[in-house]
């Protein structure tokens, strides 16, 4: 089945350093979202991307669907102590059946050295 | 957006038991999903719940393991049946089918 690699798998920044992050696949998907999952939470939506090149933005977070449809990568801005947390890619593939499942990423662990 | 309230939030129960996990949705909605993430790891598609209908098992997940009940549009239940430690995980319930929203969780340990 497919496949979803983020790199790298934890980080540990200082607070007010940029983070990047990346989510690769070994197959195309045609919708690239991206998950905060916080301790004892379920994941929560950050950013939605539909179309191969498109850049998204939501306050200090940017994605990007990659142009070959096999990645996407999320960087956030001047991190701050509310950004801890596990960030899962997620991609999903649309077929003449209808969309297939969300397939995650294996998650990037964020912390935030004081 | 959703609300989605899953009960319980957490339980340790003893291996051979059963425990069934509900969830509420605020709104009706057609799909719900339910995932398992085991310690440290990704989430997995455990079976897609419609109302009406049997639900949809993925490829390692068995009716007889995981039973699931769906009676209405806002509600879903997810049974672990017999279980033993390798189902110590959290069980998340979601709606929607691209831009999901998940529950809080129920985070399973079995002893």
């Amino acid at each position: 089945g497919q496949q979803l690699n983020q790199s790298p798998q934890s980080m540990f920044i200082q607070e007010g350093e940029d983070v990047s992050m990346n989510c690769t696949s070994s197959s195309i998907f045609n919708t690239w979202l991206w998950y905060k999952q916080d301790p004892g939470e379920g994941p929560v939506l950050l950013i939605a991307l539909y179309k191969a090149g498109e850049l998204t933005s939501n306050g200090r977070l940017t994605a990007q669907f990659g142009i070959t449809r096999k990645d996407s990568f999320l960087n956030i801005s001047a991190s701050i102590p509310s950004d801890v947390g596990i960030y899962f890619c997620a991609g999903q593939l649309w077929s003449n059946f209808g969309n297939e499942k969300l397939t995650f990423g294996t998650g990037t662990r964020l912390t935030i050295i004081p | 957006s959703a609300v989605i309230s899953q009960k319980p939030s957490r339980d340790i129960c003893q291996r051979g038991t059963s425990l069934t996990i509900q969830c509420q949705v605020d709104s009706q909605v057609t799909m719900m999903f339910w995932y398992r993430q085991q310690p440290g790891q990704s989430l997995t598609l455990i079976a897609t719940a419609n109302q009406g209908s049997e639900a949809t098992y993925e490829s390692g997940f068995v009716i007889d393991k995981f039973p699931i009940s769906r009676p209405n549009l806002t509600f879903s239940t997810l049974t672990v049946s017999n279980m033993s430690p390798e189902d110590s995980s959290i069980y998340l319930c979601s709606v929607g089918y691209t831009e999901a929203f998940f529950g809080q969780g129920t985070r399973l340990t079995v002893v």
